[in-house]
């Protein structure tokens, strides 16, 4: 499974557009790249998943460079209940692993 | 849909004891997924199951931990003994397949906080 790198930690205010970058230079060809969302004492939650180019749905926008060694997950106009640790995931293969890394915890401030 | 159903929401028992925690995977989801998440570890993928057969139990930390799917509407995950370092908040996954196909990936339950004193 290719290995993700995000960063620790972002800080951002409301109303405003977060975007929050993953590198991973191993990406294999049938790899997708999905992110989750998860919120204290609760499951994370899935937000979005693509595999080349963009992806937009009414929470978040995907966007994918050609080479898939990295990929941007964009937030529009932030509010504080996005406050969130947000994870980057990519490939299962055909394993069905679905492997966590330490994600990125995002706080919104007023 | 309800969801992913984990009971209980809250466990306390006292080092030694047998916990037992439950899952109910959404109807139609043929693969189910147990995690465990500390603030050290980070979420852990135990154990996971694939139209009731267990598929990887690699993640399963030692011997005292056990997991059952005796048929596709539930899930246990048992320790015997527990032990202190057990504690941590257990979720349940499940999702259609095994295969990434560009879906909406996995749902989880809300989880078990589990605390071994």
């Amino acid at each position: 499974l290719a290995k993700t790198t995000q960063p620790i930690s972002m800080d951002s205010y409301e109303g405003q557009e977060v975007n929050i970058t993953c590198s991973h230079n191993n990406i294999a060809t049938n790899d997708y790249i999905t992110w989750y969302q998860q919120f204290p004492s609760q499951g994370p939650r899935f937000i979005i998943q693509g595999y080349k180019t963009k992806v937009t749905n009414e929470v978040a926008s995907l966007f994918i460079p050609a080479d898939r060694k990295s990929s941007t997950l964009s937030l529009p106009r932030v509010s504080l209940s996005d406050t969130a640790v947000y994870y980057c995931l990519v490939g299962r293969g055909n394993t069905g692993k679905l492997i966590f890394g330490q994600g990125t915890t995002l706080q919104v401030k007023p | 849909d309800a969801g992913v159903i984990q009971s209980p929401r809250h466990e306390v028992t006292e080092m030694g004891q047998e916990v037992t925690l439950r899952c109910k995977p959404i109807s139609g989801h043929n693969s189910l997924f147990w995690y465990r998440q500390t603030m050290m570890r980070g979420l852990e993928l135990l154990i996971y199951f694939n139209n009731n057969v267990p598929i990887d139990d690699s993640g399963m930390p030692e011997d005292r931990f056990s997991a059952k799917m005796p048929n596709a509407s539930f899930s246990t995950l048992k320790i015997q003994p527990s032990e202190p370092r057990d504690s941590a908040v257990y979720f349940c996954a499940s999702r259609i397949g095994l295969l990434d196909r560009g879906d909406n990936g996995y749902t989880f339950g809300s989880g078990t906080r589990l605390t071994v004193v």
